[in-house]
């Protein structure tokens, strides 16, 4: 398996409440990937990151932010939760983009936003 | 908004059956394919991958590939019990580079 870890693995918190989630590789791989699964929607793109503090939007953005200061970890923060934030969030790493490379997935955190 | 379409399921196929999951994708220019699956409550994990036209084979699964008709397939045979999952496909979007994933189907191995 590849090394990813997620820290918390559940959440429960409160409307208007920061979250930061954490993901931690100790594989070396260059780009790193926020995901959240809902029923109905699949995996959808939060954000990505390329290298350390290069990071990119993915297709549902809007109200996260990430931060990456060290190849090994990539930090996915609600600024202020909201209850349509609730789902399942993956952390997903490849070694690098592109039509070659494969993703590789962290085992999740279920967040609740009550 | 380029899109992956997978028929969602559940599938039900016997024990010992060759289940046959099928996907289609808008994005012509996409090159890389993978198949990923999902136990419940699990994160998803990596099948195959498949880049050229043809079938590719790794044990009891086949992905096959049109990319003229754009469709790519994932084939079980023998199906187990332990099959019983939900099955992802992922197409990377020529442009950009990023992977734009289905929303699964669900298979459900009959004992």
């Amino acid at each position: 398996d590849a090394g990813i870890t997620q820290s918390p693995r559940h959440k429960v918190t409160e409307t208007g409440t920061p979250v930061t989630l954490r993901c931690h590789q100790t594989e070396n791989h260059r780009y790193m990937y926020w995901y959240r699964q809902d029923p109905g929607h699949g995996l959808r793109l939060i954000h990505y990151s390329y290298g350390v503090k290069d990071t990119d939007k993915g297709e549902v953005s809007d109200g996260y932010s990430v931060s990456r200061s060290k190849t090994e970890d990539f930090l996915l923060t609600l600024e202020s939760a909201t209850s349509s934030q609730t789902s399942v969030y993956f952390c997903a790493i490849s070694e690098s983009s592109g039509t070659a490379d494969t993703q590789y997935f962290g085992p999740g955190t279920r967040l609740t936003v009550l | 908004q380029k899109e992956v379409e997978q028929n969602s399921g559940p599938l039900s196929v016997p024990e010992g059956a060759i289940a046959s999951l099928n996907c289609t994708y808008s994005d012509r220019g996409s090159q890389s394919f993978f198949w990923y699956r999902q136990y419940s409550g699990k994160s998803p994990e990596l099948i195959m991958f498949i880049y050229s036209n043809g079938d590719k084979e790794d044990g009891r699964f086949t992905a096959q590939l049109n990319k003229a008709s754009q469709y790519v397939s994932l084939l079980i045979r023998d199906s187990q019990p332990s099959d019983s999952a939900t099955y992802l496909c992922a197409v990377n979007e020529a442009r950009d580079d990023k992977i734009i994933f289905g929303k699964g189907t669900r298979l459900h191995i009959l004992p």
